[in-house]
């Protein structure tokens, strides 16, 4: 059961827009600590997509954007191509039991 | 430009210790606000925090892990060192070191990746 929770699979057609939540509570998202959002293609290793929370590192198109507000964060990705189907997590920082980071249970983006 | 490569054993046998090394260039981890995470994904699973080291030898352990992770650094080497006791079957994952800049900030640079399988 993770922390931050996605839902397990979302999916649109080429060219639509796809937006994945990420909810999370009062001890991660909600106390203010930024969410970043990281895609895993099939096989590979995750790669950093968006940081703090609406940030993207050099070489992420802008078709990929995030949003926070409250408790929870969204990534939205828009114009949808074949070469974005991956699974994509969130993670946060909780404050809890001493502090530790937290992942998102992820989730699988299907282009149909 | 930062690279990171986790190197250890692929087959380790139920209660045994596994001692993971990350080997990592591009960056020192004497530079201030600096870390290096591991984190792993169990085959078709999501992804688990389970330690980290800062720069000033500061550590965090994932809490329901803490008992039985170890963190280290060798900053001459270039190296950060996990060793995890008492292997158990669902300890088979993909083993995941990467860069953290600092503070809360995100992963920023990932190993490929060491598939761990815990087996008898």
């Amino acid at each position: 059961q993770s922390v931050l929770t996605q839902p397990p699979s979302v999916s649109g057609a080429p060219g639509q827009r796809v937006t994945i939540s990420c909810t999370g509570s009062s001890s991660n998202i909600g106390a203010g600590y930024d969410v970043h959002w990281y895609q895993q293609l099939p096989g590979t290793a995750p790669k950093l997509l968006i940081y703090g929370n609406s940030n993207r590192p050099s070489g992420v198109p802008d078709r990929f954007s995030g949003s926070k507000s409250g408790t929870s964060a969204s990534l939205a990705i828009t114009g949808l191509q074949a070469e974005d189907e991956a699974d994509y997590y969130c993670q946060s920082y909780d404050s809890s039991l001493s502090g530790h980071w937290v992942f998102g249970g992820g989730t699988k983006l299907t282009v149909l | 430009q930062i690279t990171l490569k986790e190197s250890g054993p692929t087959l380790v046998k139920p209660t045994q210790t596994l001692t993971l090394t990350c080997t990592f260039s591009g960056f020192s981890l004497s530079t201030s606000g600096v870390g290096v995470g591991w984190i792993r994904q169990p085959p078709g699973k999501a992804l688990e925090w389970l330690a980290l080291i800062y720069w000033n030898d500061d550590k965090r352990y994932s809490p329901s892990l803490k008992s039985r992770l170890t963190i280290t650094k060798d900053t001459s080497k270039n190296q950060v060192v996990l060793t995890m006791t008492n292997m158990d079957p669902v300890d088979t994952a993909t083993y995941y070191c990467a860069h953290l800049v600092g503070g809360y900030d995100p992963f920023d640079y990932w190993g490929q990746g060491t598939l761990v399988t815990v087996s008898s």
